[in-house]
Formats: C-alpha cells, structure tokens, sequence
C-alpha cells in the first residue's frame, strides 16, 4: 500500500460547523488530491495541489478550501460544513516519472453533517 | 468536458466463470490513460489494470485484460476465472489532465 493516512477516518459534525480533514503521505510524491465519492457519481476532484502552497480547483470545489504547507500533508477544510457535504473523501497522491499518471488512494474518510 | 459511463450498475458472475464490464468515454484528445480501479467493502481503492491511448494492445494483468478500442472510445475490463475476492465495485477512469471517473458497476461473485 502507499504511504497515505487519511484522518479521521469517520467523522459526525452539525450544520454550520468548520472541519478539517488531513491526508499525510510518506511517499514524497509531488501531486496531492482530494475527492468526493457519492453514490451514482463515482469520484469527483475538489481540489488538487502540484507543490507546497501550489493548489488548484477541481469540478466540485464550491464550499472547500485546501492547503499544502508540507510536501506530506494536504488539508481539506469546510469552512461552515452543510448537508450536502456529506460524503466519503478520498485523498490521492501521484508523482512524475514513469508511472505518473497513476493516483494511489488513501482509505477515506467518512463525512457526515447533520 | 471528458465524461465517463459505466452503463452497467450491477453485474453477477458465476466463480470460475468470465465476465465483462464496460465503460464508454467521450473525449477530443488524442493522449490520454485510462484505468480500471477495484473498491472492495473495505473502501480502499485499489488499482486493477491501466491502459495507454497511444499503445495499441490490450493490457493484461494475470486474469485481467482490457478491450481497448481507441475510436469507438471504449474500455472494457474482462476478468477471466472470477473469484470471490473480485466482488467489489469496479470504477472506470480517464485521464488527460483531471482524472475523471464513471459511476462504478458494482460486481457480484457467485459461489
């Protein structure tokens, strides 16, 4: 498995509340990726990063913001969580050579917001 | 934008016996990957078989091959000898820039 630890790995929060998941990489790889997976829609990008402090918008990045202050970590924060955030998130990493276009996946994390 | 269809929801296999799941893309680039990832209950997603737009064969991985047909836009992943660790849902995926992936087809395997 690649070095990727998402936490927590489940969490229950309220409407309106800030939440912060993390995704920790011991791979040294460049590219970090937060996803979103709900049903009927398979995995949708929120937000990418291609360097420390370098982030980018995916498809679904409304309501998200993200930060990378280390090569290792990438954060993911809903800054007034809602119920529509509900959902599972995936961290991925991917790095360049050869087999740069391959993302590995961390093991999720379980949103909900009531 | 690329979009990816898994057209099949659900699909059921026989153990030992051979089974196809399919999935169409629609893009305008000509360079491109695309992937197959398997997600079993344990919601971990594990990389089962990728494919090169330029490389005209099929990859293969042990019991897994792909149909690549690169102007039909098709890519489809056939499990040959299905086992019962293969039930899992199985998700398509394209990549040129963003990587962007099908809904999933969710496979049953069949003592």
């Amino acid at each position: 498995d690649a070095g990727i630890t998402q936490s927590p790995r489940h969490k229950v929060t309220e409407t309106g509340t800030p939440v912060t998941l993390r995704c920790h990489q011991t791979e040294n790889h460049r590219y970090m990726y937060w996803y979103r997976q709900d049903p009927g829609h398979g995995l949708r990008l929120i937000h990418y990063s291609y360097g420390v402090k370098d982030t980018d918008k995916g498809e679904v990045s409304d309501g998200y913001s993200v930060s990378r202050s280390k090569t290792e970590d990438f954060l993911l924060t809903l800054e007034s969580a809602t119920s529509s955030q509900t959902s599972v998130y995936f961290c991925a990493i991917s790095d360049l050579g050869l087999d740069k276009n391959i993302q590995y996946f961390g093991a999720g994390t379980r949103l909900s917001v009531l | 934008a690329q979009t990816v269809t898994q057209s099949q929801p659900e699909m059921s296999v026989q153990e030992a016996e051979t089974v196809t799941l399919s999935c169409t893309y629609d893009t305008s680039e000509s360079d491109y990957y695309l992937f197959w990832y398997k997600q079993p209950p344990s919601r971990q997603m594990i990389l089962v078989i990728r494919q090169e737009a330029y490389k005209q064969q099929n990859a293969t991985e042990n019991r897994f091959s792909v149909n690549f047909q690169k102007a039909a836009k098709s890519f489809s992943l056939k499990i040959s000898d299905s086992q019962l660790g293969d039930a899992a849902m199985y998700f398509c995926a394209y990549r040129s820039n963003d990587m962007r992936f099908g809904a999933g087809t969710r496979l049953t395997v069949k003592p």
